[in-house]
C-alpha cells in the first residue's frame, strides 16, 4: 500500500512569511496529490490538488509543487493570515492494485502569529 | 455542490450499547464511501471503504463485526459500531467520491463526537 510521511509536524509563521510543508509518497503510480485544511473540531477541507501530468499548480496564494522522480510534494502558502491557523494534511492515493482510497500524511499543525 | 452530511454531530452512550452514524451525500452520486477514525491531534485512518451495492473492505487491524459498515444507496452508507466501549470513543468521519466522474476527489462529511462512557 501507499506511505506518505509529512514534515514538519508543527510549524510557527509570522503573519505574512510563507510556510511550506512537504510530503513523501511511496507508490509510483499515485498520480493525484490533494492538500486538505482541518480546523479544529471540523471536517476536512479541500484547498489544492495536482495531478501527476503537472509540477506545479497555483490558487492565488497556495501553491503545491510535485516532484514524480523524487517522490514528493509539498504546499507553499505566502503571505500567511492568522486564519491560515490549522492542521493540513497532504494524501495519496497509492493505485498499485486498483486501490482508490486515500492515504493520509500525518499533519502539520500550522500557527500563523501576529 | 458535492455536499455531504452526517448525522449525528455528536453522540453519548453508554459502554456496551450499539450507535449508528450516517453519511449521505447530498447533490452527487456516492459510488464509494470511506470511513475514518480520528483520535484527537492524529490523522485520519482509514477504517473501510464501501462501494454501494457492495460488501465493505475493512483496513488491516479493524474489526468487522464491531464496525458494520452497510452502503445501500448511492447517497447513503451507515457505519454502526456494535456494542461500543470507552476505547471506541473518536472523532468518526465520512467521505464520498463520485466514481462517474472520474477523479479521485473525496468530500468529507462534518464528523460525529463519539463518546462512550
Amino acid at each position: 500500500g501507499e506511505n506518505v510521511e509529512q514534515h514538519p509536524s508543527t510549524l510557527s509563521v509570522q503573519e505574512g512569511d510563507s510556510a511550506v510543508i512537504k510530503c513523501t509518497y511511496s507508490d509510483s503510480a499515485s498520480n493525484y496529490f490533494p492538500w486538505y485544511k482541518q480546523e479544529l473540531g471540523k471536517r476536512p477541507q479541500l484547498i489544492i490538488d495536482i495531478r501527476s501530468n503537472v509540477g506545479e499548480k497555483k490558487d492565488q496564494r497556495i501553491a503545491v509543487t510535485l516532484n514524480k522522480t523524487a517522490k514528493h510534494f509539498s504546499l507553499h502558502i505566502t503571505e500567511t493570515q492568522p486564519e491560515d491557523s490549522a492542521v493540513y494534511f497532504c494524501a495519496a492515493p497509492g493505485l498499485t492494485g486498483g486501490g482508490n482510497k486515500l492515504t493520509f500524511g500525518t499533519g502539520t499543525q500550522l500557527k500563523v502569529e501576529l | 455542490g458535492a455536499v455531504v452530511s452526517q448525522h449525528p454531530s455528536r453522540v453519548i452512550c453508554k459502554s456496551g450499547t450499539s450507535v449508528k452514524i450516517e453519511c449521505r451525500s447530498l447533490d452527487f452520486q456516492a459510488t464509494t464511501m470511506f470511513w475514518y477514525r480520528q483520535f484527537p491531534k492524529q490523522s485520519l485512518m482509514l477504517m473501510a471503504t464501501s462501494n454501494e451495492g457492495s460488501k465493505a473492505t475493512y483496513e488491516q487491524g479493524v474489526e468487522k463485526d464491531k464496525f458494520l459498515i452497510n452502503h445501500a444507496s448511492l447517497t447513503l452508507s451507515t457505519l454502526t459500531v456494535t456494542s461500543a466501549h470507552p476505547e471506541d470513543s473518536s472523532f468518526y468521519i465520512c467521505s464520498a467520491r463520485d466514481g462517474f466522474s472520474g477523479t479521485y476527489e473525496q468530500f468529507f462529511g462534518p464528523g460525529t463526537r463519539l463518546t462512550v462512557l
